[in-house]
């Protein structure tokens, strides 16, 4: 079955520290996988997708085949940068909406 | 240019009443998506209109939800006889294509959301 796990419900960290989100996935093929932001108030919205290897606000993700994994890393966290982070892959085939992992609250501390 | 906005922002109703929520999504985009948020569940596919095609219902959790697409542009979430554990803050999301082309699948932009309250 097609399935994603963060394993931390809450990550706290304080201001200048590194941080990594851990999502693991089990998916058949080859899923596009995404991180995608909630900051309070504001509505979900993409972080960054694998397939652009791309830093975005200083975050990066690493798709490692092997471990089946996709964590989200920056190196100094930011007040600004906490927020619910979500992981979602997409199948490479069938249906293309987004499932959701069950997303981790970042909160940095100053 | 506007983004996807959904309508009502708030909606609190009595078991057992029937409800409509609507999603407007970004002009020119051919696929439309709705998901659930809800506390404990935490983000759940519903539904994905794509173009022309037939709807995938596949995520929708009872007979009692329905959605249609109306010209390919707006969309309608229905839900019939509400209980209670469909209190949740119901999410839609456009996109351009909706499939994987060259670039790979495209982003999907969410609506605000509207949540729901069945008393």
């Amino acid at each position: 079955a097609q399935r994603v796990t963060q394993p931390e419900k809450l990550l706290s960290v304080f201001k200048g520290a590194p941080v990594e989100l851990k999502c693991n996935y089990s998916y058949s093929g080859s899923p596009e996988l995404f991180w995608y932001v909630q900051y309070s108030r504001q509505r979900l919205q993409l972080l960054l997708r694998h397939i652009s290897r791309e830093s975005i606000k200083g975050f990066t993700a690493d798709l490692n085949k092997g471990e089946t994994s996709f964590h989200l890393k920056k190196p100094f966290a930011q007040e600004e940068d906490s927020a619910m982070y979500y992981c979602a892959p997409v199948p490479d085939t069938g249906r293309r909406a987004l499932t959701f992992g069950s997303g981790t609250r970042l909160q940095v501390q100053p | 240019g506007a983004g996807v906005s959904q309508s009502p922002s708030n909606k609190v109703t009595e078991k057992g009443k029937d409800v409509e929520l609507r999603c407007d999504p970004i002009s020119g985009h051919t696929a439309l998506y709705w998901y659930r948020q809800s506390l404990g569940q935490g983000l759940e596919f519903l539904i994905y209109f794509q173009g022309n095609s037939a709807p995938d219902k596949s995520g929708l959790p009872s007979d009692r939800f329905s959605a249609e697409r109306t010209g390919g542009s707006v969309s309608t979430l229905t839900i019939q006889r509400t209980q209670q554990e469909d209190s949740a803050v119901y999410l839609c999301a456009s996109s351009l294509y909706g499939g994987s082309g060259l670039a790979g699948t495209d982003t999907q932009y969410f609506g605000p959301g509207t949540r729901l309250t069945v008393l």
